[in-house]
């Protein structure tokens, strides 16, 4: 099945600095999502993005699906923003199910 | 307001004891899905229902079952033969597939 990686797996960054997850997929993607998962656990999704580009206030997306690769990029990063920044995705194909990468965690200091 | 709603958000299990993790969508979704969780890890696909009295199993079945009598409703039944059953269990829905997916608070199941 299609596997989903994560990059970096911890980002320790200090408030108001940007910065870039990558997640890559190993087959043509028909589903890429990103969530933000609180430290309470609550999952937040962020995007569903297949493919191009989405901006959502201090966040934004992009999906190149011929190279496989999605970007979620945090500028001015606040407190707020840590937890664990999950992708998903599932095949072409019409399947159901979404694989999920192991995720960054993103730890943001005052 | 609209959601998911998982109950309990804590659940302890006695050995050879089945239990039941509830969970309930008022959002009208077609599909519903539940996951689990370990801790530094990714979630791991249960099982999944498209519609009514339909469910396939996920990547992690065994030990586990799932029924969808209602669209609203999915709960899911951690049984006996499930022998490491201690993580976070996440319930997910979505219109359609291709959708966005959206989460419950989740239930963290303990053994005792």
């Amino acid at each position: 099945g299609i596997q989903v990686e994560q990059s970096p797996p911890d980002l320790i960054l200090q408030e108001g600095a940007n910065s870039t997850l990558r997640c890559n997929f190993s087959d043509s993607v028909n589903n890429l999502q990103w969530f933000h998962q609180n430290p309470w656990g609550q999952l937040i999704n962020l995007f569903y993005i297949p493919s191009g580009t989405k901006q959502n206030g201090r966040l934004s997306a992009t999906t190149v699906a011929t190279e496989r690769y999605s970007l979620l990029y945090i500028s001015s990063s606040q407190t707020t923003d840590s937890g664990v920044y999950f992708c998903a995705a599932s095949p072409q194909g019409g399947s159901e199910k979404l694989v999920f990468g192991k995720g960054t965690k993103l730890t943001v200091n005052p | 307001d609209g959601g998911i709603t998982q109950s309990p958000k804590y659940l302890f299990r006695k050995e050879g004891q089945n239990v039941t993790l509830s969970c309930e969508q008022n959002l009208n979704h077609d599909a519903m899905y539940w996951y689990r969780q370990d801790p530094g890890q990714g979630l791991r696909l249960i099982y999944y229902s498209q519609i009514v009295n339909d469910f396939q199993k996920g990547d992690i079945a065994e030990g586990y079952s799932v029924s969808r009598e209602k669209k609203e409703s999915f709960p899911l039944t951690v049984t006996s033969a499930q022998k490491n059953p201690t993580a976070f269990y996440l319930c997910a829905s979505r219109y359609w597939a291709g959708e966005k997916l959206f989460f419950g608070s989740g239930t963290q199941l303990s053994v005792l």
